[in-house]
């Protein structure tokens, strides 16, 4: 119930096309959903994140759609570019009292020019 | 500059000898966290920590031991470290106990032999 799935586990796209990478949990006291991108040789870097009472959150092309009744979420990247390239991972955490980080297995992106 | 540092930087070690990485932090934040990064698992909590002297396991704990004297010091030990224990490691620290601006460290990369 802890974990977090995290397809697909790799993803080649087109220069300006849309990136979707998808996340499954099956934990409900899970209550804080953050990506982070991770680029070669670098530690991984918050991107976005929502919290369960909101469907829907962008940050200029980084959109997360969030389906609490499916329990999934999903990263949408729009009008993805070259410099988009890199590792991402989503993660998720527990509303309890803890500082417990659950991440997915990771997506590796790559946006051809 | 807020950041997360990390030494060493890169280590390789033989099964046994007992080895401590640092992890010093620059933002006051509370929270802080050691992960381990492998191929197709993403990256896997081994102990955080929510304030000093407050340290708790995170879902891979064993082989690690932690201390958190001060606020901005979070090391990690390794008292006998194996070979399954060769990953990439990452500290990070979170304003956040839900790693709301999570900032994860440059990462070490450890092989023991």
């Amino acid at each position: 119930q802890q974990q977090v799935k995290q397809s697909p586990q790799s993803l080649i796209v087109q220069k300006g096309g849309i990136s979707i990478i998808n996340c499954a949990y099956e934990n409900t006291a899970f209550d804080y959903f953050p990506w982070y991108q991770q680029f070669p040789g670098k530690g991984p870097a918050l991107l976005i994140a929502i919290r369960p009472d909101v469907s829907e959150k962008k940050e200029g092309r980084f959109t997360i759609s969030f389906n609490k009744s499916a329990k999934q979420f999903s990263l949408h990247i729009m009008d993805s570019q070259p410099g988009d390239s890199a590792t991402y991972f989503c993660a998720a955490t527990l509303m309890d009292s803890s500082y417990k980080l659950i991440f997915g297995s990771g997506t590796r992106l790559l946006v051809r020019p | 500059e807020a950041q997360v540092t990390q030494n060493p930087r890169y280590l390789i070690t033989v099964t046994g000898k007992k080895l401590t990485v640092t992890c010093s932090q620059n933002m006051n934040h509370e929270y802080m966290s050691w992960y381990r990064q492998d191929p197709g698992l993403g990256l896997r909590q081994i102990y955080y920590s929510m304030n000093v002297e407050v340290t708790d396991k995170g879902d891979v704990p064993e082989g690690y031991k932690v201390s958190r004297k001060e606020k901005r010091n979070f090391p990690l030990i390794l008292e006998s470290p194996s070979p399954n224990q060769t990953s990439l490691y990452f500290c990070a620290s979170s304003l956040g106990q839900r790693g709301e601006t999570q900032y994860f460290g440059p990462g070490t990369r450890l092989l023991v032999l």
